[in-house]
């Protein structure tokens, strides 16, 4: 089965200073892989998108995020946060029918001045 | 391209009553997704429609069901509404690829 979890469930940056979320990613197979984001009361956005072709996703707003198989890992940064990258982040993972998006519990990132 | 729209943006309803909400996806998308996202629970996927069948389907109760029509827009139902149906229903478009464009939400509140 495939599953993902997101290994803070809270992180706090100070603006101008580097983003790290991490997410850890179990699966059977070669998995698609996104970061999505959520700002308060607003819908799903998504950030990136691995589907085994380059290991390096650069994504939008300068996010981007490395899959590592031998780690089963696959983090989002980014170089310096911004106050408006303040959100919910969600790592997903796509279920084997490639249709069903499994999701992690979600990192809230806060930004402070 | 007009985005995943979602009606109505917010609902109250009372135990036991039943609900239909609808989504009407990306211009050009057959695939139309639901998921319900709480507090407790996190995003859990409901199920997925392709061309007016259903072709995926989550770990909720027969309360939960769909319909999609052949301009692939998508209603959600839920009968009998209970207390812990109360979340945020997101629905998601997707077209060729497999990334999925997510609408801005139903909040359902169930009293």
């Amino acid at each position: 089965a495939q599953s993902v979890t997101q290994l803070d469930s809270h992180v706090s940056v100070s603006e101008g200073t580097p983003v790290l979320l991490r997410c850890n990613y179990s699966s059977s197979y070669s998995p698609s892989l996104f970061w999505y984001v959520q700002h308060p009361n607003k819908g799903l956005q998504l950030l990136l998108k691995y589907t085994s072709a380059a290991t390096l996703v650069k994504g939008i707003n300068g996010f981007e995020a490395e899959f590592k198989k031998s780690e089963t890992s696959f983090h989002l940064t980014k170089p310096s946060a911004h106050m408006s990258d303040a959100a919910e982040y969600f790592c997903v993972v796509s279920g084997q029918a490639g249709t069903a998006l499994i999701f992690g519990k979600g990192t809230t990132l806060s930004v402070s001045s | 391209k007009a985005g995943v729209t979602q009606t109505p943006r917010y609902l109250i309803k009372t135990r036991g009553q039943q609900v239909t909400l609808s989504c009407s996806p990306i211009s050009g998308h057959r695939s139309v997704s639901w998921y319900q996202q709480t507090p407790g629970q996190g995003l859990q996927f409901l199920f997925e429609y392709f061309s007016e069948t259903q072709r995926n389907k989550g770990n909720f109760p027969g309360r939960f069901s769909g319909r999609q029509f052949s301009n692939s827009r998508s209603e959600m139902n839920v009968s009998t509404l209970e207390l812990g149906d109360s979340a945020l229903y997101l629905c998601a478009s997707s077209g060729e690829g497999n990334e999925q464009f997510f609408g801005p939400g139903t909040r359902l509140t169930v009293l």
